[in-house]
């Protein structure tokens, strides 16, 4: 596509109930990251893939957070048993790969809303 | 934790003044990106410095690098009140994959 995209890009969700968030990245573009960002605040890193592969999980904050990406395109990150800190502004990016060092295409993010 | 941090915090300037921006960082590097981000949504790429370069320039806008000191400074020339945003430096930290990892930020406002 012409950009990363995501959705939604709001979800207001009640505490305790489960939301999955949704990447589309570029086409052809290898790598992924998720960040989150809280309000005023800088970006969180959460987890990336290459490929279909998570060599780094370290961001995650509690396993409550889990993410997969699948056919090198589409990306979930699901947040179970959603908790009031969990709200945020949750970015995507990819980049052509991570070796070579490219720049990262962001999507607008999905701010969600635990209530 | 956060690999990197801007200084200042944030900015106020009149439309026509330089901004400076600072960037430190901890660990070693591949590369340095800055992105800038209007609106707290999604960040748009600046410019990126490879740990071998030393001074980048892109329109309005030169970097540098200076790995001895781990530290890198985003210049804007002739700031324009388009330019108000915030401003993230990005460490490509080599962990066996490149992990692209950002700083606090700098809120940059640019008054007419």
């Amino acid at each position: 596509g012409a950009g990363v995209s995501q959705s939604p890009s709001n979800k207001v969700t009640e505490k305790g109930k489960d939301v999955e968030l949704r990447c589309d990245p570029i086409s052809g573009h290898t790598a992924l990251y998720w960040y989150r960002q809280r309000l005023g605040q800088g970006l969180e890193f959460l987890i990336y893939f290459q490929g279909n592969s998570a060599p780094d999980k370290s961001g995650l904050p509690s396993d409550r957070f889990s993410a997969e990406r699948t056919g090198e395109s589409v990306s979930t990150l699901t947040i179970q048993r959603t908790q009031q800190e969990d709200s945020a502004v949750y970015l995507c990016a990819s980049s052509l790969d991570n070796l070579g060092a490219s720049e990262a295409f962001f999507g607008q993010g999905t701010r969600l809303t635990v209530v | 934790s956060q690999q990197g941090e801007e200084d200042p915090q944030a900015l106020s300037i009149q439309e026509g003044e330089n901004a400076t921006m600072n960037c430190s960082y901890k660990t070693s590097i591949n590369n340095l990106q800055w992105y800038r981000q209007n609106s707290g949504r999604g960040l748009v790429h600046l410019i990126l410095i490879r740990s071998n370069e030393r001074e980048k320039h892109s329109g309005r806008l030169r970097v540098t690098l200076d790995t001895s000191k781990k530290s890198s400074s985003l210049l804007i020339t002739a700031s324009r009140a388009a330019d108000t945003a915030s401003y993230f430096c990005a460490t490509g930290v080599n962990t066996g994959f490149q992990k692209l990892v950002f700083g606090t930020g700098t809120r940059l406002l640019v008054s007419p």
